[in-house]
């Protein structure tokens, strides 16, 4: 069974210009979530979406935005990028949030360098 | 709010020396508990997890991690470590809820470096 996929894996932006991530999940798998990695804060939690719908929200602000296709395929969005932003995006699905052993598996990330 | 730590963030090994990786929790609530690896450029691998019954879980690679309870504690071992072992292990926590599992957070990481 196929892992979980994001494209592109590594992306050049300017500041103030916007950028879209895509995740492609596991096979089967209905709930994907999304996870900021910096060397300064480490593994941050952005946002989950299960059936189409975001249940689940970090604490960024809302430039960044996300959503999820009928597929389970989804996509993030960040709009006017700052420096900051310069990270590498996780993302991980899994079965569904309801299942009590639930267990995310991580995509291999995309890097964004924000220039 | 649950949150993780991660007493180390450089651990340095020789090999095939064992090693232990140490992680705390604090929650007021049950959870769920994971170790993740992360190889060089890549994403998160799931080394083991612990969801419930025996308190010690066996993952790839030759890992195993002790569930304490008292200590809320889930620290990761391994016997004897290989060269491949070179990475950064992140621990993680989830909340038990009714309402649907809650999210994954995350330590800040330990790098475990091999020395040949």
């Amino acid at each position: 069974k196929a892992g979980v996929t994001q494209t592109p894996r590594y992306l050049i932006k300017t500041r103030g210009q916007q950028v879209t991530l895509s995740c492609s999940p596991i096979s089967g798998h209905r709930s994907v979530s999304w996870y900021q990695q910096t060397p300064g804060q480490g593994l941050q939690f952005l946002f989950e979406y299960f059936s189409e719908t975001q249940r689940n929200k970090g604490n960024f602000p809302g430039r960044f935005s996300g959503r999820q296709f009928s597929n389970s395929r989804s996509e993030m969005n960040v709009s006017t990028l700052e420096l900051g932003d310069s990270a590498l995006y996780l993302c991980a699905s899994s079965l569904a949030p309801s299942a009590r052993t639930d267990t995310q598996y991580f995509g291999p990330g995309t890097r964004l360098t924000v220039l | 709010a649950q949150s993780v730590t991660q007493l180390d963030s450089q651990v340095p090994v020789f090999e095939e020396a064992p090693v232990e990786l140490r992680c705390n929790y604090s929650s007021s609530v049950s959870v769920y508990l994971f170790w993740y690896v992360q190889y060089p450029n890549q994403g998160l691998q799931l080394l083991l997890k612990y969801l419930s019954g025996s308190t010690l879980v066996k993952g790839i690679n030759g890992f195993e991690a002790e569930f304490n309870k008292s200590q809320t504690s889930f620290h990761l071992r391994k016997p004897s470590v290989h060269i491949s072992d070179t990475a950064e292990y992140f621990c993680a926590v989830r909340l038990i809820s009714n309402f649907g599992n809650e999210k994954l957070t995350f330590g800040t990481g330990t790098r475990l470096t091999i020395i040949p």
